[in-house]
């Protein structure tokens, strides 16, 4: 069945620093992926997606890339802050049949100032 | 904007209570989901529902049912609750064929 990958957490960046989360995927077909982010007490809010290869989906700072080749979705950001300490998740749904979100682990974040 | 509101934040229920958690969204959306998000195992599916009276099982539904009487409101009912079912509960919902979940700030069940 689909299945989503995540970099192992916790993640521990000082301000300023570059980010990088590996997302890796399993599924048929071209799903659409997806990053949400979760900040503490709140639920998951859409963070940024790519609905087909090489789309390139981006939002407040952060980008990840559509890489079929290598079934993956990496999230980046050049310059963290101390507000992007959160829950990273990465997730897909497949187009056709139930279109449920598939998630992965989740990667938290933590930027010390 | 638009809304999901789950009815309870942080609840405590006793082992073998029959616990409901209610899920209202104001977006006249088609679809609805209830997962569980634990620690290392990301969010996973128990249960969704594509319109009214229609229920589908995830990829985790033992020791759950739901109920989606009215488009707006979907409950998850754990029958009788058990210490293996603390978790944290979330619930969304996304218009038929569009990429976007809403999802709500989440409920935190405790069974003790």
């Amino acid at each position: 069945g689909d299945s989503v990958t995540q970099m192992e957490g916790p993640v521990t960046l000082s301000e300023e620093a570059f980010l990088t989360i590996n997302c890796t995927y399993t599924a048929t077909g071209y799903p659409s992926l997806f990053w949400y982010v979760q900040y503490p007490g709140e639920g998951l809010q859409l963070l940024l997606k790519a609905t087909k290869a090489d789309d390139k989906g981006s939002n407040k700072g952060f980008e990840a890339t559509y890489r079929k080749e290598t079934t993956s979705f990496h999230l980046e950001k050049g310059s963290v802050q101390v507000s992007d300490s959160a829950v990273y998740f990465c997730a897909l749904t497949r187009i056709q049949g139930a279109q449920k979100l598939v998630f992965g682990q989740g990667t938290r974040l933590t930027i010390n100032p | 904007d638009v809304k999901v509101t789950q009815s309870s934040r942080y609840l405590v229920k006793r082992t073998g209570e029959k616990v409901f958690l209610e899920c209202v969204q104001d977006m006249d959306h088609e679809n609805m989901f209830w997962y569980r998000q634990d620690p290392g195992l990301g969010l996973r599916l128990i249960y969704f529902s594509y319109d009214v009276k229609m229920k589908e099982k995830g990829d985790i539904p033992e020791g759950y049912s739901v109920s989606r009487e009215k488009k707006e409101r979907f409950s998850l009912i754990l029958e009788s609750a058990s210490t293996n079912q603390t978790s944290m509960y979330l619930c969304a919902s996304r218009q038929q064929g569009a990429d976007g979940y809403t999802f709500g700030s989440g409920t935190r069940l405790t069974v003790v």
